[in-house]
């Protein structure tokens, strides 16, 4: 059964850091994997979406890895602003998404 | 162009009541979705669909129905409210095969059983 797992669960840091989001996965066999964000109360906005022949996207100041070998992604976030401060999840496709728990963050001025 | 738009935004309804909730999108997606987020549980999906008149079964299926009469609505029904299914509950769209396209969400509605 594929399992996917965040870490850290909660983050918080100051204005411009750069940072490393991670997600591993069990099952090794996806289509792709996406990352959302998503605001408190809100519903989730898709940021990028790596396909499993794909090693990373990039999306302005996000980069999205990924090593399905390994079972692991990794989202990069550059020169963290306090607008980033959010809930971010994974999901591995396995003919449907199925997703971690996320990881909360907070870039504090 | 507005998405995907969820009908109510929030409801509270006692136990053993029935309600429905209303997805609609407005991108001619093939595929709708509908699903549960609950705390430190992630999202789980409940129900799909992969076209007009479509329906298929998700992880966690019990105590919901839906149907997909129309290729932009997918509609979440739960005949007998239970407080198990105090939730919060988005439904999401791709355009064809979720292998490949991403999948855009609705705003979410907050269901409360008391």
């Amino acid at each position: 059964k594929q399992e996917v797992t965040q870490i850290p669960a909660a983050l918080s840091v100051p204005e411009g850091e750069n940072l490393v989001l991670n997600c591993s996965f069990t099952d090794s066999a996806i289509y792709n994997l996406q990352w959302f964000r998503q605001d408190p109360g809100k519903g989730l906005t898709s940021l990028l979406l790596i396909q499993s022949s794909q090693r990373e996207q990039t999306s302005g100041r996000l980069n999205a890895s990924l090593d399905k070998s390994s079972g692991r992604s990794t989202l990069y976030i550059a020169a963290s602003q306090p607008g980033d401060s959010a809930t971010y999840l994974c999901a591995v496709n396995t003919d449907k998404l199925i997703f971690g728990t996320g990881t909360r963050l907070q870039v504090f001025p | 162009n507005a998405g995907v738009t969820q009908t109510p935004k929030f409801r509270v309804l006692k136990t053993g009541q029935s309600m429905t909730l209303l997805c609609a999108q407005d991108m001619n997606h093939e595929y709708m979705y509908w699903y549960r987020q609950d705390p430190g549980m992630g999202l789980r999906l409940i129900h799909y669909s992969v076209g007009e008149g479509t329906t298929a079964k998700g992880e966690v299926p019990d105590g919901y129905n839906v149907s997909r009469l129309k290729k932009q609505n997918f509609l979440l029904g739960l005949e007998s409210a239970a407080p198990s299914q105090t939730s919060v509950y988005f439904c999401a769209s791709s355009y064809s095969k979720i292998n490949i396209y991403e999948q855009y969400f609705g705003p979410g509605t907050r269901l409360t059983v008391t």
